[in-house]
């Protein structure tokens, strides 16, 4: 079963870049098969789904945060990225990321890395 | 953008009781729905696919049924360790989408 592990910065100031990095084990991510995806979480609430990458490198955004979002792969450290610019206290949450594979969205989770907006 | 609800927001049961739980798409998604629960602290964990389908390790308490717009989840004996947020997620379409979530707490 693959592994995935979330880290980055756990605290960002507000208009600035929150940047998180999903490694993955136990699997290459650059299967054909699978595909890579963000889903975060605030205190209390449900679940949004931010976004995936193939390993094409073919990107899918929510619309809600497609313009600040951006995903990136790298095959050679096994790993793949978010970059959410222009950040307020409304992203802070528990950042996911996941594994998919056909219909299956969210097969494999990460435990999730706390993000904290604030100055 | 398909929106999902879930309901009953809550509810309590009592150990051994059977549970059921629905949510409903606001579109024809066909049998692309899947399904989680979630303990506190931890991450979803992925239960159910294609509306019916037990992912491998999954204990058979746990069905799932439905397609087109009404769907649901039921578990036939509550465990202790069956109390736990549940949430469908729709496979239909992006943005993928999940419903508010389901607390199933101990009566």
């Amino acid at each position: 079963q693959v592994q995935l592990q979330e880290s980055g910065p756990g605290l960002v100031k507000p208009s600035q870049t929150l940047s998180l990095t999903c490694v993955v084990s136990g699997g290459a991510i650059s299967s054909d098969s699978d595909y890579w995806s963000w889903i975060r979480q605030a205190a209390g609430k449900g679940l949004e789904w931010i976004g995936r990458i193939y390993i094409s490198g073919t990107t899918n955004y929510n619309p809600s945060l497609k313009s600040r979002v951006t995903i990136s792969v790298d095959t050679s450290k096994n790993q793949f990225s978010l970059m959410l610019s222009s950040v307020t206290a409304a992203d802070t949450a528990m950042y996911y990321c996941a594994r998919g594979t056909g219909y299956k969205n969210f097969e494999d989770w990460g435990q999730g890395t706390l993000v904290t907006v604030s100055s | 953008d398909v929106q999902m609800t879930q309901y009953p927001s809550s509810l309590s049961a009592s150990v051994g009781d059977r549970v059921t739980i629905t949510c409903r798409a606001s579109q024809n998604i066909a049998s692309y729905l899947n399904w989680y629960q979630q303990k506190p602290g931890k991450a979803p964990k992925f239960l159910i696919f294609g509306a019916s389908n037990l992912q491998g390790g999954v204990p058979s308490k746990f069905s799932g049924s439905g397609s087109g717009t009404d769907f649901t989840l039921t578990i036939s004996s509550l465990q202790p360790e069956d109390f736990a947020l549940y949430y469908c997620q729709q496979s239909y379409s992006t943005p993928l989408t999940f419903g508010g979530g389901t607390k199933v707490e101990i009566k």
